[in-house]
């Protein structure tokens, strides 16, 4: 099956200019969840959707940050105006909602630098 | 805050040596994960340990979990230069809830 499909791959920009990362998780995987990892840290999360609607998006800032899933299955991660501290790797996963399987997929990311 | 914590930071072993990864946590935990990570790519998936399992398998993987410790470890066992890369564990509150990720090993296999 085809994996987690996220683009750009890579990304420069200007502080204060705005950015947005698409993903497509694999076909039938309801849940989505976004990820910010910095350099040499664990990924952290940003939000989770269920379908198209938002389950946690607790640790998002949202005063620059948005995400959409508006049809439950390609999202959107938008910051504006970006800051330097944004300059991270971007992880799109996915996961099939159902029984017992919780393992998340994970796209390669999308590594965005902010000068 | 990061739930797990890994130790070592960074490990460096000979090819066909094995290689230990510790990962400690704070909660109780539905499921703990381990996935790898080589330096620019994607996580990818190495096995999931629920909560009331002790021990799993997967070739050369071998991943232990002790609760009442709030433990888990990651064998590699004869290691290649491949298997370089960063190891994280990852944490679920519950099945389908967003994991939680330590800092990390960095594991380097020298040939």
């Amino acid at each position: 099956e085809a994996g987690v499909a996220q683009s750009p791959r890579y990304k420069i920009i200007e502080k204060r200019q705005s950015v947005a990362f698409w993903c497509n998780p694999i076909s039938g995987h309801a849940t989505l969840y976004w990820y910010q990892q910095i350099l040499g840290q664990g990924p952290k999360l940003l939000i989770q959707f269920q379908n198209n609607g938002v389950v946690d998006d607790s640790q998002l800032p949202k005063d620059r940050f948005s995400a959409e899933r508006l049809k439950g299955v390609d999202s959107t991660l938008k910051i504006q105006p970006a800051k330097l501290e944004d300059s991270a790797v971007y992880l799109c996963a996915s996961t099939f909602t159902s029984g017992s399987s919780y393992e998340q997929y994970f796209g390669p990311g999308t590594r965005l630098t902010v000068t | 805050s990061q739930q797990g914590e890994e130790d070592p930071q960074a490990l460096s072993i000979q090819e066909g040596e094995n290689a230990t990864m510790n990962c400690s946590y704070k909660t109780s935990i539905n499921n703990l994960q381990w996935y790898r990570q080589n330096s620019g790519r994607g996580l990818v998936h190495l096995i999931l340990i629920r909560s009331n399992e002790r021990e799993k398998h997967s070739g050369r993987l071998r991943v232990t979990l002790d609760t009442s410790k709030k433990s888990s470890s990651l064998l590699i066992t004869a290691s290649r230069a491949a298997d370089t890369a960063s190891y994280f564990c990852a944490t679920a509150l519950s099945g389908n809830t967003p994991l939680v990720f330590g800092k990390g090993t960095r594991l380097s296999v020298i040939a």
